[in-house]
């Protein structure tokens, strides 16, 4: 199984900050990673597929990158509503997801 | 209105068995792989199971195998997940999600989840 390893736990930034939030994979995975974001109470919503592709209607302060084995994702200028929790997933072999980020407000 | 609607969750004993449903609206539904993933209490995603969009292949995590069988019904625009020998570490909000029109692909829409309780 390839196991995402997500840091860190959780993230404290102030909001126009940016932020960056970083996902390994234990054995390469070419671009095959995608970002989620969670709210309280609510279901996940893709952000990122392929690495750094953004989804319909995700905006472009949201970016992501990395190949291979190490990728990030980066808010470029925090929001209010972008405090949530975070996920990588690989879907390179099956599909596997990180622990979770925690986006918080400093 | 593109959007997945699961429904079918609440309390069941230990041992005990349950059938979700989630429906689709909005996009072609027979066109996408499909898949289950659950959360839970205060814990990460995890993939439990996906099937063709022919409904003719399904795969499953090694947690639930033997336990869980997911099918389909592409008139219904439907696909379903019967739960079987259910634990209490079965416990979770289970979300059904599209993938893409092969497999391996990410998951693009989400329904809004269904919660599994298994205690006694």
């Amino acid at each position: 199984e390839i196991v995402m390893t997500q840091s860190p736990a959780t993230l404290s930034v102030s909001p126009g900050e940016r932020a960056t939030l970083s996902c390994r994979a234990s054995q390469s995975i070419s671009n095959k990673v995608a970002w989620y974001q969670q709210r309280p109470g609510q279901a996940p919503r893709l952000l990122i597929s392929g690495a750094s592709t953004r989804a319909t209607g995700i905006p472009a302060r949201f970016s992501g990158s990395g190949s291979g084995t190490e990728f990030t994702l980066t808010i470029s200028s925090l929001q209010s509503e972008d405090f949530a929790l975070y996920y990588c997933q690989q879907y390179n072999h099956w599909y596997t997801f990180g622990q979770g980020t925690k986006l918080e407000i400093k | 209105q593109v959007q997945l609607v699961e429904s079918g969750g609440g309390l069941v004993q230990p041992g005990g068995s349950l059938r979700l449903s989630c429906a689709g609206s909005g996009f072609t539904f027979s066109d996408y792989y499909m898949s289950w993933i659950r959360q839970a209490p205060g814990k990460a995603l995890e993939w439990i199971s996906y099937i063709r969009s022919s409904g003719d292949i399904m795969y499953y995590a090694d947690s639930v195998r033997g336990r869980f069988t997911i099918s389909r019904d592409n008139a219904r625009n439907s696909v379903f997940l019967q739960m079987n020998s259910l634990r209490a570490e079965d416990t979770a909000v289970y979300y059904c999600a599209r993938g893409g029109p092969r497999e391996l692909t990410c998951f693009d829409l989400w329904g809004q989840g269904t919660l599994v309780t298994v205690s006694s």
